[in-house]
């Protein structure tokens, strides 16, 4: 079946270090996308990319920078780690409005 | 930009009984409600969704409503079951600063249901 993939599913880092989370997907969509999820804060969209040539900023992006290396892989980049960023992060995919979003299965990352 | 309010933050229900979830919306541009469930330790899971030319839409136990005039859409669960417990997300899709139909989500219910 077609899916989003992410890898790590599980990081422990420590402060100051540079960390990458990957997405890869096979649902063949342009749109893809990086959340954050904190207990009581929802999902919170950090960049999104419509296609490979378009990269754009989401309501968290300070911390963070994204790359869309091919139209089924994006990988999220903390340049810096900091214990707040100690968080569950999903990469996600859409086609288009009027449509769903599909989420991968999630990186818990946690920051010492 | 646009901005999607939900209560109750937390829902117990026995059994059989029904549950209701309700959300707010800013964007009068909005014409796409998902809502999706997610379990402990899992991705969240689309389960229904409406579109702004339809006031409701019932899959087995679960239907959505939505009220464009007053800007609110609704989840309703009826005969729940243990395994309905889980934290649900209303969405709406945002038109603001070209964002062009990107989900903004609403901050979870966690429903809890009793044997």
């Amino acid at each position: 079946d077609a899916d989003v993939t992410q890898t790590p599913r599980n990081r422990i880092t420590k402060t100051g270090k540079r960390i990458m989370l990957e997405c890869s997907q096979t649902k063949g969509h342009d749109r893809m996308y990086w959340y954050r999820q904190d207990p009581g804060l929802g999902l919170q969209l950090i960049y999104y990319s419509f296609d490979v040539k378009d990269i754009n900023k989401g309501e968290i992006s300070d911390g963070y920078s994204v790359s869309r290396q091919a139209q089924a892989k994006f990988s999220l980049s903390l340049e810096s780690a900091i214990p707040n960023q100690t968080a569950l992060y999903f990469c996600a995919t859409s086609p288009g409005e009027p449509y769903g979003t599909f989420f991968g299965p999630g990186t818990r990352l946690t920051v010492l | 930009g646009e901005n999607v309010e939900q209560h109750p933050s937390t829902l117990s229900v026995q059994e059989g009984d029904s549950a209701v979830i309700k959300c707010t919306y800013s964007d009068s541009a909005s014409n796409y409600f998902p809502w999706y469930k997610q379990e402990l330790g899992k991705r969240p899971q689309l389960i229904i969704d409406i579109r702004s030319n339809v006031g409701e839409k019932k899959d087995q136990r679960i239907a959505v409503t939505l009220n464009k005039t007053a800007k609110h859409f609704s989840l309703h669960i009826t005969e729940t079951q243990p395994e309905d417990s889980a934290v649900y997300f209303c969405a709406a899709s945002s038109h603001y600063g070209g964002s062009q139909g990107n989900l903004i989500f609403g901050k979870g219910t966690k429903l809890s249901v009793k044997p």
